[in-house]
């Protein structure tokens, strides 16, 4: 899986929008994009994928680059329950069921 | 549908004792993967299994650690003579698997985890 690099942590206030930002200059065509998170004490959880188009969905928004080097993860209206560890991952397509490869992801605290 | 269900919630051990993690995938995912998590530290795969195969094992150590996923039942991760840096939380996930599928694109859903301590 290519390599992608996040910022250690990160922080916002409630009921404000969070960008948090993601660079992976070696992506190759066929990678999708994905985010996970991990609240505290559970397991991660899926967020977001894409491809090549901006993607929404009711967690959040993901914009991707032109040239797919890097993407940005939108919280439009971040709570408190948004206080997790984010995870940016490169999911090669279409070669079958693969391992999830996590780095340290961004740590995202929410004043409130 | 419930989700993926992990069991125990924790686990207690003495060193050179057996664990053993279960670990039941949403209800149709025929694939599961086994990440550990150290303290303060990020996820690392160590295994991924199909019913009654192991696809990928490259980051399981080579001694005392086992994971099977049998035809009927659970998917167990099994460590023998456990010791102290074995503690951790070891986290199970299931998916599809719908190759060439975009629209799922093999996501993952994980459990809620096990805790290990070992005394």
């Amino acid at each position: 899986d290519a390599k992608t690099t996040q910022p250690n942590s990160m922080e916002s206030n409630e009921e404000e929008p969070v960008h948090l930002p993601c660079n992976h200059s070696t992506i190759s065509g066929t990678d999708y994009i994905h985010w996970y998170r991990q609240l505290p004490s559970q397991g991660p959880e899926y967020v977001i994928h894409g491809l090549t188009s901006n993607v929404n969905n009711r967690m959040a928004s993901l914009a991707i680059a032109e040239d797919r080097k890097s993407s940005t993860l939108i919280l439009h209206r971040a709570t408190l329950r948004d206080a997790a560890v984010y995870y940016c991952i490169l999911r090669a397509q279409p070669q079958g069921a693969q391992k999830l490869v996590f780095g340290q992801g961004t740590r995202l605290t929410i004043n409130p | 549908n419930a989700g993926v269900m992990q069991n125990p919630r924790h686990l207690v051990r003495r060193r050179g004792q057996e664990a053993r993690l279960r670990c039941s995938p949403m209800k149709g995912h025929s694939h599961v993967y086994w990440y550990r998590q150290l303290p303060e530290e990020g996820l690392k795969f160590m295994v991924y299994l199909q019913k009654e195969n192991i696809i990928d094992e490259s980051g399981m150590p080579k001694e005392r650690f086992s994971a099977e996923f049998p035809k009927e039942g659970p998917s167990i991760l099994r460590i023998q003579q456990v010791v102290r840096g074995d503690s951790a939380a070891y986290f199970c996930a299931s998916s599809l698997n719908l190759q060439g599928d975009p629209a799922t694109n093999e996501k993952l859903f994980f459990g809620s985890g096990t805790q290990l301590s070992v005394l």
